[in-house]
């Protein structure tokens, strides 16, 4: 059984590009969760979907950050333009309905130079 | 929101010894997971536990839940058991919803 899947695992761009995040959730899984994790931070929630319904992006850090949901077995994370701020590990994880447990994607480490 | 601290922040064992992390919570939970973070960077499930004690091997987790704090054991420490163990753990109620908050992590270093 295929856990989360993240894609690219690693992501080096200039700063001012596009970047974008993928995401694959465990099948029949109904949440999905984006996090970063900087030194600084932490792990920090960024956003979370039901459904394919964003239903708290509280944690998104500025406009320059979105994120989607076309089906339940997608997401992605953009970034745009992108900062050397924004360098972190991103991670995705997901949840099936009536358990809180996460299980969380490998993770894709991105460096904005 | 809800507060997750833990303790030691870091600690250096030799191979073989046991020791016991600690995570402290600041609310009611219905969600507290264990996770290791390996030095490949993957978050690597331990133990959900919102309440009561589970072992895996090796490994044991213990949650007491009325005094709002929790207990990861490892027993006769490896070296692969080396990297950061993170905490994490969801309110019951309040606008948090579905939110994972993660403590700040313990580095553990076992020596051969």
């Amino acid at each position: 059984d295929a856990g989360v899947i993240q894609s690219p695992r690693h992501e080096v761009t200039e700063m001012g590009q596009e970047v974008t995040l993928r995401c694959k959730p465990i099948s029949g899984h109904d949440y999905l969760f984006w996090y970063r994790q900087t030194m600084m931070r932490g792990l920090e929630l960024l956003i979370y979907f039901n459904n394919n319904v964003p239903i708290d992006d509280s944690g998104m850090p500025e406009d320059r950050f979105s994120a989607k949901m076309p089906n339940a077995s997608f997401s992605t994370l953009k970034i745009q333009p992108s900062e050397p701020r924004d360098s972190a590990v991103y991670f995705c994880a997901s949840r099936v309905q009536g358990s809180y447990e996460q299980y969380f994607g490998p993770g894709t480490r991105l460096t904005v130079t | 929101g809800i507060q997750v601290e833990q303790s030691p922040p870091d600690l250096i064992l030799q191979e073989g010894a046991n020791s016991t992390l600690r995570c402290n919570f600041s609310d009611s939970v219905n969600n507290l997971q264990w996770f290791h973070q390996n030095p490949w960077g993957q978050l690597i499930n331990l133990f959900y536990i919102p309440s009561g004690t589970k072992q895996n091997g090796r490994l044991s987790a213990t949650t007491v839940a009325t005094e709002r704090y929790s207990l990861l054991y490892i027993s006769s420490s490896q070296t692969t058991d080396s990297g950061v163990y993170f905490c994490a753990a969801q309110n019951a109620g309040g606008t948090s919803y579905g939110k994972l908050t993660f403590g700040q992590g313990t580095i553990l270093t076992v020596h051969p």
